[in-house]
This record gives structure tokens, sequence and C-alpha cells, in this order.
């Protein structure tokens, strides 16, 4: 059974580094074709993509988040890790890591963390 | 790379069927084949709902049914149950490896 599970700070400052973890069960990231993503809800507004990282290192990011965002894995503890630097006000939301299959679509996602910006 | 654009709302009967667009352009909607959907009950993760534009994951009732035509894609719910009402996402495919969400719209059953 596949389960993804986020965790990290439910506050942090504005201009601090955000940093949450995604660790996931039922499948591996060093299978082919298995990619990760990262996806955020702002309080009762729409979902945004944010990054994605694929079974061969492959990273790709949001085009107006980029110079702000990294993601990285870590194989042998099932785990994906998004960093978010600079981070404001309008930041604060809940932060979902999902699974990409092949056909395009995130077939199962996290329960979702929800990360505050406040000084 | 704006958000698709979806209905703020809609609402129908039980029983009855309701349509939800989500307008793109040819970068994204058009361009691809990849339009998903996904269903959102408050406080809720999403769950997929639609995936390839109309193909319907195992699990999902026959009653949600996916279609495209140009930019803009649409999901159909039909013989509207209560338990249908939550919010409503799109997704596509955008190029360069990124992927747009639409608005959202938030299906009301009367």
């Amino acid at each position: 059974q596949v389960a993804l599970t986020e965790s990290g700070p439910a506050l942090v400052k504005p201009t601090q580094t955000l940093t949450l973890t995604c660790t996931f069960s039922g499948f591996s990231l060093t299978t082919t074709g298995m990619r990760v993503n990262w996806i955020r809800q702002p309080p009762g507004r729409a979902l945004e993509w944010l990054a994605r990282i694929d079974w061969d290192d492959d990273e790709f990011y949001s085009r107006s988040l980029k110079t702000r965002l990294s993601i990285s894995k870590d194989t042998s503890k099932n785990q994906v890790v998004l960093t978010m630097t600079n981070m404001a006000p309008v930041d604060t939301g809940t932060y979902f890591c999902a699974r990409l299959t092949g056909d395009g679509a995130f077939d199962v996602w996290g329960q979702g963390t929800l990360v505050t910006v406040s000084s | 790379q704006s958000a698709l654009t979806q209905p703020r709302s809609v609402s129908g009967s039980p029983g009855q069927s309701v349509t939800i667009s989500c307008t793109g352009t040819g970068s994204d909607v058009g361009g691809y084949e990849y339009v998903s959907w996904y269903q959102q009950h408050p406080g809720k993760a999403p769950k997929l709902m639609i995936y390839e534009d109309t193909k319907r994951p195992s699990g999902v009732p026959d009653r949600f049914s996916g279609s495209k035509s140009g930019n803009t894609a649409s999901l159909t719910i039909s013989g509207l149950q209560a338990e249908d009402e939550a919010d409503y996402y799109c997704c596509s495919y955008a190029g360069a490896y990124t992927y747009v969400f639409g608005t959202g719209t938030k299906v009301t059953v009367l």
C-alpha cells in the first residue's frame, strides 16, 4: 500500500528557510518511473505545483519559484526533502507531497502539513 | 504560467448532472493529453478522479467522466450524490516538466 507523510515546522519566521520532509512507503524512488512532487495550497485557495524529483535524480521546479526551491531525496530512508528560502507570509499554507504516475497524474497524496509564516 | 480557469461554483440537485470546465491554452490543456481532475473535501488531501483527459482510476465511480475540446477540459458528474459535494481542481502538464492547476470549483448538492 502506497502512503506518503509530510513533516516539518508548523511555524516559520519571515526570511527563514523552510525544510519539509516527505516520508513514503509502498514504492521506491530507485524504481524506474517513480516521481515525487511537492504541491501547496494557501488557506481557502487553489493548489500550486512546486517541484518534482525523479528516480534518476532529475529535478524540476515551478518557473515562478525556482530560485527559492531545492528538492532532494534519500532513497535509503525513503524520503524526499523540499527547502524553500526567504519565506514570507504569502507562503503560508498546506504543503502536500504526492506521487506522480507515468500518466501525468498525482495518484497518491500525503495528508499535508500546515505551515504558517509569521513573526 | 497562469492558473487554469474554472468556474467558482456549480450546483445541482441529487440525481442531476453538473459539468465543470477548465480552460487553459495551447501550451497546457490544448497541447497535451495530460489533464487530470481532483476531488478535495474540506481539510482533506485531493483525490485523483480522472487522468489523461478521460480515464478513470480504479475505484472511482463511473458517474465521473472527463472530456476535452481544444483548450478546454471538462469534468461531468452524472447522477449527483450528496458525497460529491466538494472542491474540484483540474491540472494540466504545461511543458518543460511543469504542471499547472486550475482555480478550483466548489460543487454544491442542493
